[in-house]
Protein backbone atom coordinates (compact mmCIF):
# COMPACT_ATOMS: atom_id res chain seq x y z
CA UNK A 1 0.00 0.00 0.00
CA UNK A 2 1.35 3.40 -0.97
CA UNK A 3 1.94 5.78 2.29
CA UNK A 4 2.06 9.60 2.30
CA UNK A 5 2.59 10.34 5.88
CA UNK A 6 2.36 14.55 7.26
CA UNK A 7 4.52 15.50 10.02
CA UNK A 8 1.23 17.10 12.07
CA UNK A 9 -1.58 16.08 12.16
CA UNK A 10 -1.89 19.96 13.96
CA UNK A 11 -0.20 22.68 14.55
CA UNK A 12 -1.23 26.23 15.70
CA UNK A 13 1.41 28.64 14.78
CA UNK A 14 1.48 32.81 15.62
CA UNK A 15 1.41 35.40 12.50
CA UNK A 16 4.90 35.95 11.30
CA UNK A 17 6.71 32.83 12.19
CA UNK A 18 8.33 30.43 9.48
CA UNK A 19 6.32 27.02 9.16
CA UNK A 20 7.66 23.86 7.50
CA UNK A 21 5.48 21.32 6.49
CA UNK A 22 6.48 17.50 5.72
CA UNK A 23 5.17 14.95 3.58
CA UNK A 24 7.51 11.79 2.76
CA UNK A 25 5.93 9.03 0.69
CA UNK A 26 7.55 5.70 0.66
CA UNK A 27 6.59 4.24 -2.94
CA UNK A 28 8.84 5.95 -5.10
CA UNK A 29 6.70 8.03 -6.58
CA UNK A 30 8.15 10.30 -9.02
CA UNK A 31 5.60 13.60 -8.60
CA UNK A 32 4.33 15.31 -5.15
CA UNK A 33 2.20 17.79 -4.54
CA UNK A 34 0.78 20.32 -1.84
CA UNK A 35 -2.70 21.24 -1.66
CA UNK A 36 -4.96 23.52 0.65
CA UNK A 37 -8.53 22.57 1.64
CA UNK A 38 -11.04 25.45 2.48
CA UNK A 39 -14.98 25.13 2.71
CA UNK A 40 -16.57 26.35 -0.41
CA UNK A 41 -13.18 26.47 -1.90
CA UNK A 42 -12.38 23.10 -2.76
CA UNK A 43 -9.06 22.00 -3.15
CA UNK A 44 -6.78 24.42 -4.16
CA UNK A 45 -3.45 23.23 -5.77
CA UNK A 46 0.14 25.37 -4.27
CA UNK A 47 2.99 23.88 -5.37
CA UNK A 48 4.03 20.33 -7.33
CA UNK A 49 6.89 18.41 -8.44
CA UNK A 50 7.50 16.19 -10.98
CA UNK A 51 11.78 15.35 -10.35
CA UNK A 52 13.69 15.73 -7.45
CA UNK A 53 15.03 19.34 -7.29
CA UNK A 54 12.22 20.23 -9.57
CA UNK A 55 8.96 22.69 -8.37
CA UNK A 56 6.56 24.40 -10.26
CA UNK A 57 3.61 26.62 -8.97
CA UNK A 58 0.24 25.71 -8.84
CA UNK A 59 -2.85 28.42 -9.09
CA UNK A 60 -2.26 29.74 -5.53
CA UNK A 61 1.93 30.16 -4.25
CA UNK A 62 2.04 33.43 -3.24
CA UNK A 63 3.43 33.36 0.63
CA UNK A 64 4.32 29.77 -0.02
CA UNK A 65 7.51 27.49 -0.99
CA UNK A 66 8.15 24.08 -1.57
CA UNK A 67 12.21 22.27 -1.03
CA UNK A 68 12.19 18.84 -2.82
CA UNK A 69 16.24 17.62 -1.71
CA UNK A 70 15.28 14.22 -2.14
CA UNK A 71 12.47 12.17 -4.00
CA UNK A 72 10.42 10.74 -1.28
CA UNK A 73 10.28 13.97 0.85
CA UNK A 74 8.53 17.23 0.04
CA UNK A 75 8.35 20.33 1.90
CA UNK A 76 6.03 23.21 2.27
CA UNK A 77 7.56 26.48 3.69
CA UNK A 78 5.58 29.41 4.67
CA UNK A 79 7.75 32.16 5.02
CA UNK A 80 5.82 34.64 7.29
CA UNK A 81 2.67 32.96 8.33
CA UNK A 82 -0.54 35.17 8.03
CA UNK A 83 -3.89 34.24 9.56
CA UNK A 84 -5.24 34.03 5.77
CA UNK A 85 -3.24 30.67 5.69
CA UNK A 86 -5.30 29.11 7.77
CA UNK A 87 -6.45 26.25 6.73
CA UNK A 88 -6.26 22.19 5.79
CA UNK A 89 -3.16 21.61 4.01
CA UNK A 90 -2.86 17.91 1.83
CA UNK A 91 -0.14 16.45 0.11
CA UNK A 92 -0.37 14.14 -2.34
CA UNK A 93 2.01 11.72 -4.22
CA UNK A 94 1.88 9.93 -7.89
CA UNK A 95 3.60 7.08 -9.68
CA UNK A 96 4.00 9.51 -12.86
CA UNK A 97 5.03 6.96 -15.57
CA UNK A 98 2.54 7.96 -17.94
CA UNK A 99 2.51 11.73 -17.53
CA UNK A 100 2.42 14.18 -14.84
CA UNK A 101 -1.29 14.19 -13.93
CA UNK A 102 -2.90 11.37 -15.27
CA UNK A 103 -1.64 8.93 -12.58
CA UNK A 104 -3.95 8.23 -8.92
CA UNK A 105 -3.01 10.29 -6.44
CA UNK A 106 -2.55 9.22 -2.86
CA UNK A 107 -3.13 11.24 -0.13
CA UNK A 108 -2.06 11.90 3.16
CA UNK A 109 -4.23 12.76 6.14
CA UNK A 110 -3.94 16.65 6.14
CA UNK A 111 -2.54 19.10 8.23
CA UNK A 112 -4.53 21.24 9.70
CA UNK A 113 -2.65 24.58 10.48
CA UNK A 114 -4.39 27.78 12.61
CA UNK A 115 -2.44 31.03 12.43
CA UNK A 116 -3.15 33.10 15.22
CA UNK B 1 -9.93 26.82 -18.08
CA UNK B 2 -11.15 23.74 -17.06
CA UNK B 3 -14.21 24.37 -14.14
CA UNK B 4 -15.26 21.18 -12.30
CA UNK B 5 -18.85 21.42 -10.51
CA UNK B 6 -20.75 19.06 -7.76
CA UNK B 7 -24.59 19.43 -7.36
CA UNK B 8 -26.03 18.87 -4.86
CA UNK B 9 -22.98 20.07 -2.38
CA UNK B 10 -25.02 18.04 0.15
CA UNK B 11 -27.33 15.05 0.17
CA UNK B 12 -29.25 13.00 2.93
CA UNK B 13 -30.74 9.64 2.41
CA UNK B 14 -32.09 6.84 4.35
CA UNK B 15 -29.86 3.77 4.85
CA UNK B 16 -30.14 0.87 1.56
CA UNK B 17 -31.48 3.76 -0.87
CA UNK B 18 -29.63 3.87 -4.53
CA UNK B 19 -28.39 6.91 -5.33
CA UNK B 20 -26.37 9.06 -7.53
CA UNK B 21 -23.34 11.91 -7.17
CA UNK B 22 -23.03 13.99 -10.53
CA UNK B 23 -19.80 16.18 -11.72
CA UNK B 24 -19.84 17.74 -14.55
CA UNK B 25 -17.16 19.76 -16.04
CA UNK B 26 -16.79 22.04 -18.61
CA UNK B 27 -13.69 21.26 -21.22
CA UNK B 28 -13.83 17.54 -22.49
CA UNK B 29 -10.34 17.16 -23.45
CA UNK B 30 -9.62 15.14 -20.24
CA UNK B 31 -7.35 12.37 -20.21
CA UNK B 32 -9.26 10.70 -17.30
CA UNK B 33 -11.81 11.52 -14.38
CA UNK B 34 -11.30 10.37 -10.58
CA UNK B 35 -13.67 9.89 -8.02
CA UNK B 36 -12.54 10.44 -4.28
CA UNK B 37 -13.84 9.53 -0.70
CA UNK B 38 -13.25 12.52 2.21
CA UNK B 39 -13.96 11.54 5.58
CA UNK B 40 -14.32 14.15 8.21
CA UNK B 41 -10.29 15.78 8.53
CA UNK B 42 -9.08 13.08 6.89
CA UNK B 43 -7.25 13.08 3.43
CA UNK B 44 -8.92 11.85 0.46
CA UNK B 45 -8.90 8.16 -0.94
CA UNK B 46 -9.14 6.60 -4.32
CA UNK B 47 -12.55 5.07 -4.72
CA UNK B 48 -12.66 5.07 -9.22
CA UNK B 49 -10.48 6.17 -12.05
CA UNK B 50 -12.06 6.34 -15.25
CA UNK B 51 -10.14 6.85 -18.54
CA UNK B 52 -11.34 8.92 -21.02
CA UNK B 53 -11.76 5.98 -23.48
CA UNK B 54 -14.02 4.36 -21.10
CA UNK B 55 -17.64 4.84 -20.28
CA UNK B 56 -17.71 3.22 -16.80
CA UNK B 57 -15.73 1.57 -14.31
CA UNK B 58 -16.91 -0.55 -10.71
CA UNK B 59 -15.85 -1.20 -7.72
CA UNK B 60 -18.28 -3.33 -5.35
CA UNK B 61 -21.38 -1.26 -4.77
CA UNK B 62 -19.60 1.57 -6.55
CA UNK B 63 -20.23 2.35 -10.18
CA UNK B 64 -18.48 5.52 -11.74
CA UNK B 65 -19.77 6.32 -15.90
CA UNK B 66 -18.41 9.18 -17.96
CA UNK B 67 -19.80 10.95 -20.73
CA UNK B 68 -16.90 13.30 -22.01
CA UNK B 69 -18.49 15.22 -24.68
CA UNK B 70 -21.13 16.50 -22.14
CA UNK B 71 -18.77 16.92 -19.84
CA UNK B 72 -20.31 14.67 -16.97
CA UNK B 73 -19.75 11.61 -14.98
CA UNK B 74 -21.60 10.15 -11.95
CA UNK B 75 -21.07 8.03 -8.90
CA UNK B 76 -23.72 5.29 -8.72
CA UNK B 77 -23.97 3.97 -4.67
CA UNK B 78 -25.96 0.86 -4.64
CA UNK B 79 -27.89 -0.24 -1.58
CA UNK B 80 -25.62 2.67 0.52
CA UNK B 81 -24.88 2.28 4.24
CA UNK B 82 -24.64 4.65 7.08
CA UNK B 83 -20.42 3.63 6.42
CA UNK B 84 -20.72 5.35 3.24
CA UNK B 85 -21.08 9.26 4.98
CA UNK B 86 -18.42 11.07 3.90
CA UNK B 87 -17.66 13.43 0.92
CA UNK B 88 -16.96 12.81 -2.32
CA UNK B 89 -15.23 15.00 -4.67
CA UNK B 90 -14.60 14.26 -8.51
CA UNK B 91 -11.06 15.29 -9.90
CA UNK B 92 -10.61 15.93 -13.78
CA UNK B 93 -7.14 14.91 -15.31
CA UNK B 94 -6.20 17.15 -18.54
CA UNK B 95 -3.00 14.92 -19.59
CA UNK B 96 0.49 15.97 -19.79
CA UNK B 97 2.02 17.89 -16.88
CA UNK B 98 -0.96 20.26 -16.58
CA UNK B 99 -2.58 20.05 -12.98
CA UNK B 100 -5.49 18.04 -11.91
CA UNK B 101 -8.54 20.54 -11.44
CA UNK B 102 -11.12 19.31 -8.56
CA UNK B 103 -14.38 19.89 -7.74
CA UNK B 104 -16.16 21.20 -4.74
CA UNK B 105 -17.63 17.95 -3.25
CA UNK B 106 -20.56 16.40 -2.04
CA UNK B 107 -21.69 15.65 1.54
CA UNK B 108 -23.35 12.47 2.08
CA UNK B 109 -25.26 11.40 5.32
CA UNK B 110 -26.60 8.19 5.45
CA UNK B 111 -28.79 7.91 7.97
CA UNK B 112 -29.42 4.05 9.75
Amino acid sequence: DVKVTQSSRYLVKRTGEKVFLECVQDMDHENMFWYRQDPGLGLRLIYFSYDVKMKEKGDIPEGYSVSREKKERFSLILESASTNQTSMYLCASSLGLAGGSTDTQYFGPGTRLTVL
Amino acid sequence: KQEVTQIPAALSVPEGENLVLNCSFTDSAIYNLQWFRQDPGKGLTSLLLIQSSQREQTSGRLNASLDKSSGRSTLYIAASQPGDSATYLCAVAPGGYQKVTFGTGTKLQVIP
